[in-house]
Formats: C-alpha cells, structure tokens, sequence
C-alpha cells in the first residue's frame, strides 16, 4: 500500500526566510497531493493542493512541486511571517482509493522572530 | 454555513465506561472519518465511510465501532474504553478527492 515520509520533523528559520518541506510517496499511482496546515489547538485545514497532471501550482507565498519520477512533492513557502508557525501535513490520494488520503507524519515549523 | 460540527468537545471518564462522539455535516459529502492525533504520531486514520451504510477500518480501529445510517452523521462509538484512547479525535468530510473538512476536534481522556 501506499506510504508517505515527511521530513523534516521540525523546521526553524528566521522571518522573511524560505521554508522548504519535503514528501516522498511510494504509490505510483496516486495522483491527489493536498498540504494541510494546523496551528495550534486548532483543526487541520487545506492550504494547497496538486494533482499528477501539472508539477507546480502557487498561491500568494505557498508553492508545491510535484516531481512524479522521483515521487516526491514539496511544499515552499517563501518571506516566512511568525503566522506561519504551525505543523504542516501532506499526504497523497489516489483515483481508486475511495477517498482515502495516505498522510505524512507532520512537521513543525518555527519561525524565529 | 459550511461545517463539521463534533460533540463534545472536552470528556473526561472512566475506564469501561461506553461513550459515543458525535460528527455531523451539513455539506452533503460522501466521504467521512475518524482521525486520532497523539504527539508525534500526526494523523491516523481509524474509520471512514464512503457512503450511508458503507464503511471500513482505517490504520487503528481497534476498541472502536462507527455507524453511518444517514449521509450527515458518523458517530464514533468506544465500547470499553481504556487509558490508550486517550487522545485528541477529530472527524473530517469530503467529496471525491477533494478537500476534507475537519471538525474542531474531541479531547478524550480515559482514567
């Protein structure tokens, strides 16, 4: 079946910085790869999302690249601003999977005043 | 208003002692889950259903029992619970490979 690895587990860089976080996926052929955010105490909520037919799509200062050889995808966001702080999750889907999302572990991102 | 609604929010109980948290959604979504989150250990899937009367085990479904007899709600039922399910529990929805709405989340702790 279908794994997602995560990394890094945390991540700390200085405001206006970039952040990058990196998954790796080992199905082939999932082809659905959303980024979930979550700040503290609160639900995870959607940021972005690419599917199998386009490497990279942005929204203001998020980004995610899809590389389908490597089967990685990454998630960038860029001028850090301390809002960002939070744990950031991704996971991969599949057409056939019935809904069913694989997830990464999570990172914490600390952006440091 | 769009939304994943879960009650209660906060319990508090005993070993053995039945408990039901409800999750309702008012979105008319196919797909819905049970998550369990502990530190360090991110999300974990424990059932979804894909439809009324259609449902499955995720990764750790374990000590846990669902049902899903209407489209809005997928109550999340712990027969026996036991000091290991403690945990923060958040129910989500979706339609096909879309997003998933998650509720505000349960933080169970079982003494």
């Amino acid at each position: 079946g279908e794994n997602v690895e995560q990394h890094p587990s945390t991540l700390s860089v200085q405001e206006g910085d970039s952040a990058v976080i990196k998954c790796t996926y080992s199905d082939s052929a999932s082809n659905y790869f959303p980024w979930y955010k979550q700040e503290l105490g609160k639900r995870p909520q959607l940021i972005i999302d690419i599917r199998s037919n386009v490497g990279e799509k942005k929204d203001q200062r998020i980004a995610v690249t899809l590389n389908k050889t490597a089967k990685h995808f990454s998630l960038h966001i860029t001028e850090t601003q301390p809002e960002d702080s939070a744990v950031y999750f991704c996971a991969a889907s599949r057409w056939d999977s019935n809904y069913q999302l694989i997830w990464g572990a999570g990172t914490k991102l600390i952006i440091k005043p | 208003e769009a939304q994943v609604t879960q009650n209660p929010r906060y319990l508090i109980t005993v070993t053995g002692k039945k408990l039901t948290v409800t999750c309702s959604q008012n979105m008319n979504h196919e797909y819905m889950s049970w998550y369990r989150q502990d530190p360090g250990l991110g999300l974990r899937q424990i059932y979804y259903s894909m439809n009324v009367e259609v449902t499955d085990k995720g990764d750790v479904p374990e000590g846990y029992k669902v049902s899903r007899k209407e489209k809005r709600n997928f109550p999340l039922i712990l027969e026996s619970p036991s000091p290991n399910q403690t945990s923060l529990y958040f129910c989500a929805s979706s339609s096909h490979l879309y997003e998933q709405y998650f509720g505000p989340g349960t933080r169970l702790t079982v003494t």
